[in-house]
């Protein structure tokens, strides 16, 4: 089955400073997805992005499905940003609608 | 409008009893996933719902685990003869299109703990 690795596994930042989280993945995808779990366990999708670039406020996030990479940015970084980000993938074309899951890079936001 | 509902929060049971959990999706979402997910991990795979039809159960562990969606919209969750390793957080998540274009939303998590 697919691999999905995320780096860095864990990352201390103080408010305000930029990052970028990485997710790599060991065959083709058509589907790609961003969550962020917050400390309370909540997971909220961030980005729906198989390929290409998008933006939302801070965050922006860029798949380049042809060398099996996706990049999140999260600039001008804030408390609220802590949690655990994950990176989801998925290849429906081969008729299987089964999402993995990387294991995450935990975020935690200094004040 | 209401997000992903999941019933109950939190599940206590004995080893060897049945559970259900329950998902209510978002209204009108036709897709419909489950996933559990353990202490430090990502959430794992369980089954997907097309509509009322289970399009991919592959990732169910075993025999034990089953799930229904009779009507479309509410999902249930069944284990039997539980054992103390299914205990987890199970999730449920639902979107709009079934087909690649599928943001899909988190309900919290039903914890089930098998003592």
């Amino acid at each position: 089955g697919i691999q999905v690795e995320q780096s860095p596994p864990d990352l201390i930042l103080q408010e305000g400073a930029n990052s970028t989280l990485r997710c790599n993945f060991s065959d083709s995808v058509n589907n790609l997805q961003w969550f962020h779990q917050n400390p309370w366990g909540q997971l909220i999708i961030l980005f729906y992005i198989p390929s290409g670039t998008k933006q939302n406020g801070r965050l922006s996030a860029t798949t380049v499905a042809t060398e099996r990479y996706s990049l999140l940015y999260i600039s001008s970084s804030q408390t609220t940003d802590s949690g655990v980000y994950f990176c989801a993938v998925a290849r429906t074309t081969s008729g299987t609608y089964k999402y993995i899951f990387g294991t995450g890079t935990r975020l935690k936001v200094l004040a | 409008g209401a997000g992903v509902s999941q019933t109950p929060s939190n599940k206590v049971t004995e080893k060897g009893k049945y559970v259900e959990l329950r998902c209510d999706p978002i209204s009108g979402h036709t897709a419909l996933y489950w996933y559990r997910q353990s202490l430090g991990q990502g959430p794992e795979f369980l089954i997907y719902f097309q509509g009322t039809g289970a399009a991919d159960d592959s990732g169910l562990p075993n025999d034990r685990f089953f799930a229904v969606r009779p009507e479309g919209s509410v999902s249930t969750l069944k284990i039997q003869r539980t054992e103390r390793g299914d205990s987890a957080v199970y999730l449920c998540a639902s979107s709009l299109r079934d087909l690649d274009y599928n943001e899909q939303f988190f309900g919290p998590g039903t914890r089930l703990t098998v003592l």
